[in-house]
């Protein structure tokens, strides 16, 4: 089966830095993907990560493990802004993308 | 260059119904997706149509259906709507179908809103 987790619920300080942990066991892996969705709005793309290592944009960084089917979004220098709900999702080539249930992140003041 | 539309953007409707939904990809893109979004379940994936042929189905029951326009234009239908059927039902647009070894990037729609009482 697919199996995709992630922590349900986080708070983070505005200024500070956070990571979102995920955890997959898939049928395949073609790639790993991170999007943010706010309230009410479309899930908008973050990064991919298809290789292991770190990959970084911006204030935004992605990493992941494929022999520990595992990945984490690293958020820096947080803005009141980036509270939404951030998806992980594999593809793996059966089905486009396999969602984990998202994590909903605080930022307070 | 136009994004996902999606319409109607919000719609109820009374259990035993029937409903359809529309979605335009973004110009160029061929494959069409479309997941279902509840606060339990998170995002699943219902179907993925790719040059009007369904290529890949989700594990939901035969109510739910779709299909495909020579212009890539997608429409989703439910029949015999139930409550647990309320959700937001979200397209998703990308320029090339994953093939094993490959994977793409999903653009998505605003999606509908569907309530159903």
């Amino acid at each position: 089966g697919q199996n995709i987790d992630q922590p349900t619920e986080m708070t983070a300080t505005e200024g500070a830095i956070v990571q979102i942990n995920c955890t997959y066991q898939t049928s395949g892996f073609n790639g790993l993907f991170w999007y943010q969705q706010h309230a009410g709005e479309a899930p908008t793309f973050l990064s991919y990560n298809v290789l292991d290592g770190l990959e970084e944009k911006g204030r935004f960084s992605s990493f992941l493990s494929r022999s520990k089917g595992y990945s984490y979004l690293l958020l820096k220098e947080l803005q009141m802004k980036d509270s939404a709900s951030y998806l992980c999702a594999v593809s793996t080539g059966n089905t486009p993308l396999v969602f984990g249930k998202g994590t909903r992140l605080s930022v307070i003041a | 260059k136009a994004g996902v539309t999606q319409t109607p953007r919000y719609l109820i409707k009374t259990r035993g119904q029937q409903v359809t939904l529309s979605c335009s990809p973004i110009s160029g893109h061929r494959s069409v997706s479309w997941y279902q979004q509840t606060p339990g379940q998170g995002l699943q994936f219902l179907f993925e149509y790719f040059s009007e042929t369904q290529r890949n189905k989700g594990n939901f029951p035969g109510r739910f259906s779709g299909r495909q326009f020579s212009n890539s234009r997608s429409e989703m239908n439910v029949s015999t709507l139930e409550l647990g059927d309320s959700a937001l039902y979200l397209c998703a647009s990308s320029p090339r179908r994953g093939l094993a070894g490959s994977s793409y990037e999903q653009y998505f729609g605003p999606g509908t809103r569907l309530t159903v009482t």
